[in-house]
């Protein structure tokens, strides 16, 4: 069975860097076609895309935020970790992390539960 | 504003079929690339409801279906029940110069009557 679960802060202040950590289970993101992605959602807002890497350690971003988003993946620890720098009030979201396979034509098969982020001072 | 375009709402009466637009580009899904949707119910993750088009993970019911054609994707729902009141969202990707990646629409809210 596979599951996400994202953890990290819920409160930053404006101007700090968030760290969000991805802990999955039921797939290993060394498997050829395995990706883990993240997504945001504002408060009563749309998903927004953020970042994706792929099991041979591919990066990809959106380019929006591209300057300020990183993301890395511990292989043994089964974890991917975005970090986010310059944070302002309006990336306040709920930041989701979901599997992204080939064997659904690279759809976002599996999704975390999210965590709420708030950016205030 | 979202690279693929969604009625903001629909709605419709238990039993009846609702029909959902992800209208797109040709840097996106008039380019090939596939069309997912997915379902998020009041207070919960999005989950996938069709992926590559038209395809149905395993524990979705038969009354979701998708197409796609041209730079444009629809999901129809037949025989609406109140436990498919939720947001959904159609995804994509887009190859556009100024800024490839994946792509949401804007979501479109179901009212079951």
């Amino acid at each position: 069975q596979v599951t996400l679960r994202e953890s990290g802060p819920a409160l930053v202040k404006p101007t700090q860097t968030l760290t969000l950590t991805c802990t999955f289970s039921g797939f290993s993101l060394s498997t050829s076609g395995m990706c883990v992605s993240w997504i945001r959602q504002p408060p009563g807002k749309a998903l927004e895309w953020l970042a994706l890497i792929d099991w041979d350690d591919d990066k990809y971003y959106s380019t929006s935020l591209k300057t300020r988003l990183t993301i890395s993946k511990d292989t043994s620890k089964n974890q991917v970790v975005l970090t986010m720098t310059n944070m302002d009030p309006v990336d306040t979201a709920t930041y989701y992390c979901a599997l992204y396979s080939s064997s659904s034509g690279n759809a976002f098969d599996i999704w975390g539960q999210g965590t709420m982020v708030t950016v205030s001072s | 504003q979202s690279v693929l375009t969604q009625p903001p709402s629909v709605s419709g009466a238990p039993g009846q079929r609702v029909t959902i637009s992800c209208t797109g580009s040709s840097s996106n899904i008039g380019a090939g690339y596939d069309v997912h949707w997915y379902q998020q119910l009041p207070g919960t993750a999005p989950k996938l409801l069709i992926y590559g088009n038209s395809n149905r993970p395993s524990g979705v019911p038969d009354r979701f279906s998708g197409s796609k054609s041209g730079t444009s994707a629809s999901l129809a729902i037949t025989g609406l029940q109140a436990e498919d009141e939720a947001d959904y969202y159609c995804q994509s990707y887009d190859s556009s110069l100024s800024g490839p990646g994946v792509v949401f629409g804007g979501g479109t809210k179901l009212t079951v009557l």
